[in-house]
């Protein structure tokens, strides 16, 4: 069974840092792209960063780069996510989730989010 | 950045009722558009992939269609535990990654 564990949220002052953990079990970890989606109190959701098998490219999204930092440990089968200078607007739970993207015989592409985690809240206030 | 514009943003509908949910693109981005559902205080679970593609073990009530901007996404028949938000997600643009708004369903 596919499982995706969230930690190392919690509430932290404007500027601090936090770093989130998920932890992958059930499947081949070092064979999926993996991200970060966030969702605001009430809001919908927002793709924050991903990063490749090998941990070789990464992506962010315009809001948390240069502040935010995707990484992963495949022998610890783990995701995490740096986040320095957090602001209010950052206040969210954080999804771990996995993607899974391939390309069929013709070259067309799949790109979706099969499995997610359930999330750790982080909460940015003085 | 491609925008994902759902409507309606909610509604309500009594159970039984057939149920669409549209998804607009600012581009056209052929397929590659996937939907989620949402209940509260719970992860995003996919229900559809590739715009019309039903993820294994979904129900059959479930169904996605369009391509190019304009995308329906159906419940054909309403149930109790479909009560939920979903949200349609775009991946032509890869980065970044973009969702719909989100509609949310209620029972009237």
């Amino acid at each position: 069974e596919v499982q995706l564990v969230e930690s190392g949220g919690g509430l932290v002052q404007p500027g601090g840092s936090l770093r989130l953990s998920c932890a992958a079990s059930g499947f081949t970890f070092s064979s999926y792209w993996m991200s970060w989606v966030r969702q605001a109190p009430g809001k919908g959701l927002e793709w924050v960063a991903n990063i490749k098998q090998d941990g070789s490219e990464k992506y962010y999204v315009d809001s948390v780069k240069g502040r935010f930092t995707i990484s992963r440990d495949n022998a610890k089968n783990s995701l995490y996510l740096q986040m320095n200078s957090l602001r209010a607007e950052d206040t969210a739970v954080y999804y771990c989730a996995r993607a899974s993207y391939y390309y069929d015989s013709s070259g067309y592409y799949y790109h979706y989010f099969d499995y997610w985690g359930q999330g750790t809240l982080v909460t940015v206030s003085s | 950045d491609i925008q994902m514009t759902q409507s309606p943003s909610s509604l309500s509908a009594s159970v039984g009722d057939r149920v669409t949910i549209t998804c607009q693109a600012s581009q056209d981005i052929s397929n590659y558009l996937n939907w989620y559902q949402q209940k509260p205080g719970k992860a995003p679970k996919l229900l559809i992939y590739d715009a019309s593609n039903l993820e294994t073990g979904v129900p059959s009530r479930f169904s996605g269609s369009g391509s190019g901007t304009d995308f329906t996404f159906t419940i054909s028949s309403l149930q109790p535990e479909d009560i939920a938000t979903y949200y349609c997600q775009q991946y032509d643009n890869l980065h970044p990654l973009t969702f719909g708004g989100g509609t949310k369903v209620e029972i009237k």
